[in-house]
């Protein structure tokens, strides 16, 4: 299985600054086709989670351009810019290369 | 507007038996792939199961190989999650997702607890 490792947050992030969240992968998740298999989701207190960005660096729909992701086949980051208050959950990274699909364990993100 | 309602969840005992339900609508029920994805308490993601758009292939997660089923009705739009022998490490809850171009998760339900214990 691929095992997906996340990065702490040095909380809490003051409010307007940027924030990045690591993801490690211990398979690339670089593709034959190009597209790397990587994808970020943010769940706020109490709610589901939510989608935010695939194949790396490609948004949601309806996602704010304060979230881009990047990385490499194994190393990844999702970059806040301008932290808000609703920004404020867990973030999760998930690959999806292969079966079984995997998440990392998540990094919380509080706001000052 | 992409709606995904579980239902089915609750209290049961080892070793019984629960089917979730998962009513979608506002897209082509039938053109997606589906997934369930369960959280345990103060816990993270885990996926569960996965199912084509036509139900002719399935995926699981070893944990519950042979002891869940995944299928759809694509009539209904309804996903389903046949859960039997259940053990107290499945209690979580529950959530129906719908799975992008590729293997993501861009919806997902409100979530359904599943609580195993005696």
């Amino acid at each position: 299985d691929i095992v997906m490792t996340q990065g702490a947050l040095p909380n809490p992030v003051p409010s307007g600054e940027s924030a990045s969240i690591t993801c490690q992968s211990s398979k690339s998740l670089l593709h034959s086709n190009g597209k790397t298999y990587l994808n970020w989701y943010l769940q706020r207190p109490g709610q589901s989670p939510q989608f935010l960005i695939y194949w790396m660096s490609t948004r949601a729909s309806g996602v704010s351009d304060r979230f881009s992701g990047s990385g490499s086949g194994t190393d990844f980051t999702l970059k806040i810019s301008r932290v808000e208050a609703e920004d404020v959950g867990v973030y999760y990274c998930q690959q999806d290369l292969e079966f079984p699909l995997t998440f990392g364990s998540g990094t919380k993100l509080e706001i000052k | 507007e992409v709606q995904l309602v579980e239902s089915g969840g609750g209290l049961v005992q080892p070793g019984r038996s629960l089917k979730l339900s998962c009513a979608a609508s506002g897209f082509t029920f039938s053109n997606y792939y589906m997934a369930w994805v369960r959280q345990a308490p103060t816990k993270g993601l885990e996926w569960v199961a996965s199912i084509t758009n036509s139900g002719g292939s399935t995926y699981y997660r070893d944990s519950v190989k042979g002891r869940f089923t995944i299928s759809r009705d694509n009539a209904k739009s309804t996903l389903y999650l046949q859960m039997d022998s259940l053990r107290s490490e499945d209690t979580a809850t529950y959530y129906c997702t719908r799975e992008g171009y590729g293997d993501y998760f861009d919806y997902w339900g409100q979530g359904v607890m599943v609580t195993v214990s005696s």
